[in-house]
């Protein structure tokens, strides 16, 4: 299976930083990259497909980026409703496989 | 409006059996494939296992391949999943997850979940 590993775990930022959360696959995966937020309680939401693409309603401060095995989350001016966990998923494979996780927090 | 509804989830003894459901409505449910992920407690994502839009392919995570099996009814618009010879390790909230295309990718809409405890 193709491990992902996410960093960091887990961060501290304050409202209007900038925020880069990272995701390294085992192996090349192209672009079949995507990313989830999910907040406590709630099921998944789906964000960004294919490395870079923006899901339908998702604001344009969440950019993803990369290629091979090294990919990008970035939110530009962090707001009160992004305090959550976000988790990548390479779909290269038919074996999906999720990244650990990263919890962005309130500093 | 797209929904997923999961069922079947509860306490059940290690070995034991249980059968997860998933009540999809809101789009054309076989142009899709489906996904169960599941959480355990204070964890994080577990992909499961995916089926195609049609039913003919289905993928397991090497942690269930053996002991659960994914089976869609289009007529129905419902998708399963049997659970057997259940462990400690199985517990967690099961979601079940309409893909973005026809064969497992990434996972647009998500239920609300349902929970599985395995303990004796």
């Amino acid at each position: 299976d193709i491990q992902m590993t996410q960093s960091p775990s887990s961060l501290s930022a304050s409202i209007g930083d900038r925020v880069t959360i990272t995701c390294r696959a085992s192996q090349s995966i192209s672009s079949y990259l995507n990313w989830y937020q999910q907040k406590p309680g709630k099921a998944p939401k789906f964000l960004i497909f294919a490395a870079s693409s923006l899901q339908s309603g998702v604001p344009s401060r969440f950019t993803g980026s990369g290629s091979g095995t090294d990919f990008t989350l970035t939110i530009t001016s962090l707001q009160r409703e992004d305090f959550a966990t976000y988790f990548c998923q390479q779909s290269y494979s038919t074996s999906l496989t999720f990244g650990g996780g990263t919890k962005v927090e309130i500093k | 409006e797209v929904q997923l509804l999961e069922s079947g989830g509860g306490l059940v003894q290690p070995g034991g059996s249980l059968r997860l459901s998933c009540a999809a409505s809101g789009f054309n449910f076989n142009n899709y494939a489906m996904n169960w992920v599941r959480q355990a407690p204070g964890k994080g994502l577990e992909w499961v296992s995916g089926i195609s839009g049609s039913g003919d392919n289905t993928y397991y995570a090497d942690s269930v391949k053996g002991r659960f099996t994914i089976s869609r009814d289009n007529s129905k618009n419902t998708l399963c999943l049997q659970l057997n010879s259940l462990r400690s390790e199985d517990s967690a909230i099961y979601y079940c997850a309409k893909d973005s295309t026809r064969q497992p990718y990434g996972m647009d809409v998500w239920g609300q979940g349902t929970t599985v405890t395995v303990s004796s």
